[in-house]
């Protein structure tokens, strides 16, 4: 089984400070995601990745910046971390293609 | 590009009842449909997916999906529900060269009343 892993399930931090989410899979996939959910919104694509050290803007990138050293592990790192980035974030992965993409468990971050 | 509407944000329906969650889709090329459920504090997983082919879908835990182009629809149904399938589904949709994006419906919140 494909597997995803988010490395905290629940984060507090401090306003300004700087967060690093990591994500790591297993399956050799090329493509890996970055979603915030939302109540009401649903989900919404921050970054993506389609290779190693390639990445891509999504809907909602401001105040996230993304890093993609090796094929397994995408990291979302929030520069100065805001009230407004309270959320559920989950990171997908999946191979190339109109494919389906395998999730993480998501980490619930709490900005105070 | 693509867009996706579910329709209800909530739904309810008896233990037993036929369940129908709305999606429609807007894609300028062949898309490819999913269908993911999240239970409570997880991630998502998929349900189906349509690519090509038979338009009719079956995924796991007895839901389908039937993808019906004049329609741009995409709706998932469920036989008789049971108090399992209390969770937020999300429709989504993948097209293009590449498919890079795969953009999510705002989901839509099913309880199941004994």
């Amino acid at each position: 089984d494909v597997k995803v892993t988010q490395s905290s399930r629940y984060l507090v931090k401090r306003t300004g400070e700087k967060v690093f989410l990591e994500c790591v899979q297993d399956m050799d996939h090329e493509n890996m995601f970055w979603y915030r959910q939302d109540p009401g919104l649903g989900l919404r694509l921050i970054y993506f990745s389609y290779d190693v050290k390639m990445k891509e803007k999504g809907d909602i990138p401001e105040g996230y910046s993304v890093s993609r050293e090796k094929k397994e592990r995408f990291s979302l790192i929030l520069e100065s971390a805001s009230t407004n980035q309270t959320s559920m974030y989950l990171c997908a992965s999946r191979t190339q293609g109109n494919t389906e993409a395998f999730f993480g468990q998501g980490t619930r971050l709490t900005v105070v | 590009a693509q867009s996706v509407t579910q329709l209800g944000s909530h739904v309810s329906v008896s233990e037993g009842a036929l369940v129908l969650l709305r999606c429609n889709y807007s894609s300028s090329v062949p898309p490819y449909l999913f269908w993911y459920v999240q239970y409570p504090n997880q991630g998502l997983q998929l349900l189906l997916k349509y690519t090509t082919g038979a338009t009719l879908v079956k995924g796991i835990n007895g839901f389908e999906a039937e993808f019906k182009k004049s329609e741009t629809s995409f709706h998932l149904t469920k036989p008789s529900a049971h108090m399992s399938d209390a969770a937020e589904y999300f429709c989504a949709v993948s097209a293009g060269t590449g498919g890079f994006k795969t953009i999510f419906g705002a989901g839509t919140r099913l309880f199941v009343k004994a």
